[in-house]
């Protein structure tokens, strides 16, 4: 058990909808990362957010946002969706920026669009 | 532009020795990661080569050199319980406000045999 928690473990929706995953870093972690993983595939980096504010972002498509609260927590919102955004979504985080080449992933998030 | 290779498979037998390679070309460089991925699991973080040599944790083996842009895991006394997905990923250029972006390779699936 890594520490970060993901909610939901599983998402089953339709093409066109728009969906919200959670995130909650280990104690004490102020970095959340965002990755996706489609199958057989490799990680695709997202978003990044420290203390609050986004600090990196890599392929991620104007239809998704995220954004992460006070209480450190982060949420990645998924918009019109399309049978391409089946994938796991995993949520990372390590205690500060400089220390990003060691993170700690969350469970994950299944999505799939129907 | 920045990129990582690794093998995208890798068979080896329960017992033996692998070593899976990784090198990178990047525009900055601060150290080389090493992560594991079960089939349908979260990637968990295995080791970090900020500097040249060779980094023991109990059967897994990291090494590290920087003037050829190359590192490599090396697992010992195979296990099945070590199949799985292999990413190595680089520590690369500074961002902004001490953010390092963390570079991922495709990853290497380890298939072992009895």
């Amino acid at each position: 058990d890594s520490g970060v928690t993901q909610t939901p473990k599983h998402l089953i929706t339709a093409t066109g909808q728009r969906v919200t995953l959670r995130c909650s870093p280990r104690s004490g972690d102020l970095s959340v990362y965002w990755y996706q993983q489609s199958l057989d595939q490799g990680l695709q980096f997202l978003i990044q957010y420290y203390n609050g504010e986004e600090r990196a972002k890599g392929n991620i498509l104007e239809r998704f946002s995220a954004q992460q609260f006070p209480d450190l927590h982060s949420e990645l919102n998924l918009s019109s969706l399309e049978l391409g955004d089946s994938a796991l979504y995993f949520c990372a985080s390590s205690v500060v920026p400089g220390q990003t080449y060691e993170q700690y992933f969350g469970p994950g998030t299944r999505l799939t669009v129907t | 532009g920045q990129s990582l290779e690794q093998p995208s498979e890798v068979t080896a037998v329960e017992g033996a020795i692998v070593q899976i390679n990784c090198t990178y070309q990047t525009s900055g460089f601060y150290g080389l990661s090493w992560y594991q991925q079960h089939d349908g699991g979260a990637p968990t973080f295995l080791s970090y080569n900020a500097l040249d040599g060779l980094e023991e944790t109990g059967r897994f083996s990291s090494f590290l050199s920087r003037s050829d842009s190359y590192g490599y895991l090396l697992l010992q006394e195979l296990q099945m319980k070590d199949s799985a997905s292999y990413f190595c990923a680089v520590r690369g250029p500074r961002t902004m406000d001490s953010n390092y972006q963390l570079i991922w390779g495709a990853g290497t699936k380890l298939i072992i045999k009895p």
